[in-house]
């Protein structure tokens, strides 16, 4: 399956953990996008990553949360000194080098993070 | 004010029936648009990408009307597959924006 990969699909933390989710983007990917949907909500944009930058991270909370896109590897979203509203569902999507965001996301299963 | 405005639902609709979704996007900036369905608790997958020429892919047709800020989907011959959230979405150079969805039911 060449499809956008994420773990853990499910992420248990207790408050004050650190809670950290990984992407894979589809192959030839390399563009990366990390969404949040609460419960009965819809999905809310959080960070734009390329390899190696950050394009837009209007999305992200000022503290606690952080994204990067190494050289090598998957996308990591951390959050630090998780609490209860962080619990929610954590999409990522990716999209091919040439047209940025305009082109069609293709979204990962999500990690679904619960906060005890 | 949402960014993209969607009405909620439920719809329900018996199988057979067309059923009609309508959207609007305040951002006059958005260069792309999309219909994504959600089914409960799984990935968004894309359903379309709109045009400003409307465009059909089989049971759906979508339109885009750029000087009312308005999208919308069309559904014929609905099947009980079809029965999931249905986003609108629209693009800029830097990100998506995602509607909160419209529940669709087909029944029986």
């Amino acid at each position: 399956n060449a499809g956008v990969m994420q773990n853990p699909r499910h992420l248990v933390r207790r408050r004050g953990q650190e809670a950290r989710l990984r992407c894979s983007p589809m192959k030839g990917h390399s563009h990366v996008y990390w969404y949040r949907q609460l419960p009965e909500e819809g999905l809310k944009f959080m960070v734009y990553l390329q390899k190696e930058n950050i394009i837009d991270e209007s999305g992200m909370p000022k503290e606690r949360f952080s994204a990067e896109f190494p050289k090598e590897g998957p996308s990591i979203l951390r959050i630090q000194q998780v609490v209860r509203g962080d619990s929610a569902a954590y999409f990522c999507a990716s999209s091919p080098p040439t047209g940025g965001p305009n082109q069609p996301q293709h979204f990962g299963d999500g990690t679904r993070l619960s906060i005890l | 004010r949402k960014e993209v405005e969607q009405d909620p639902g439920p719809f329900n609709v018996p199988e057979g029936a067309t059923v009609a979704f309508n959207c609007t996007y305040s951002n006059s900036a958005s260069q792309s648009f999309f219909w994504y369905r959600q089914d409960c608790r799984k990935e968004p997958k894309l359903l379309m990408s709109v045009y400003s020429s409307g465009n059909e892919d089989g049971r759906f047709t979508a339109q885009l009307n750029r000087a009312s800020q308005y999208i919308s989907l069309l559904i014929r011959d609905s099947k009980l597959s079809d029965s999931a959230t249905y986003l609108c979405v629209t693009g800029t150079a830097s990100k998506l924006t995602f509607g909160t969805g419209t529940r669709l039911q087909v029944t029986l």
